[in-house]
């Protein structure tokens, strides 16, 4: 399975655009980039996934590369309540692997006044 | 529009004592699974269910009972509580194993004495 390689930190002015990277260089053609966030003691929260187009919902958008070897995850109005760890992973579309999640250390993403 | 719900919240085990952890979702996701979380590990997958009747282990499966009986409810037994499976387990649900997003519950911290 791909790797995920993520800041372990950032901070963020509240209004203005947060801007998260990620490298997945070992991507491969049937993996998708899916990002969540977990607030402290919550549950993992879905964000937004995409295989090889730009993607947008009402949370985020979703730039990757050309090549698929990284991604960017934008929060278009950073606030207060967006604080959290922000995980970037690939996930297998396999009968066999739709629940295996690698999880890596993530970047933890502090909004401040 | 409850999602995922999970019961109880926080649980204190004596070692071998016996317990079940409650799941249940109202999506109609015929796709369910546990986790657990520690720290520095990621999410580690236990049991999963692609539908009632069915289930199968996952990374870390030891200690762990899973039964399926309806769509809604996938509960998590413990059969003899070790110290070790002191954790934070989560339980998803996902529409199908193929381009849909996983959806977690808020988690239940179990401490084993």
């Amino acid at each position: 399975d791909a790797k995920t390689t993520q800041p372990p930190s950032m901070d963020c002015a509240e209004g203005r655009a947060a801007n998260l990277p990620c490298n997945h260089s070992t991507i491969s053609g049937n993996e998708y980039v899916y990002w969540y966030r977990q607030i402290h003691s919550q549950g993992p929260q879905y964000i937004i996934h995409g295989l090889k187009n730009n993607e947008t919902n009402e949370m985020a958008s979703l730039i990757i590369t050309e090549d698929r070897k990284s991604s960017t995850l934008i929060l278009p109005h950073a606030t207060l309540r967006d604080t959290a760890v922000y995980y970037c992973i690939v996930r297998p579309m396999t009968t066999d692997s739709w629940g295996k999640l690698q999880f890596g250390a993530g970047t933890q993403v502090v909004v401040t006044p | 529009n409850a999602g995922v719900t999970q019961t109880p919240k926080f649980q204190v085990l004596k070692t071998g004592q016996s317990m079940t952890l409650q799941c249940a979702q109202d999506m109609n996701h015929e796709y369910m699974s546990w986790y657990r979380q520690d720290p520095g590990m990621g999410l580690r997958l236990i049991h999963y269910s692609v539908g009632a009747g069915i289930t199968d282990q996952g990374e870390v499966p030891n200690g762990y009972n899973v039964s399926r009986s309806t769509t809604e409810d996938f509960p998590l037994r413990l059969l003899s509580a070790a110290p070790s499976q002191t954790s934070v387990y989560f339980c998803a649900s996902t529409k199908n194993g193929f381009n849909s997003p996983l959806h977690f519950g808020n988690g239940t911290r179990l401490t084993v004495t």
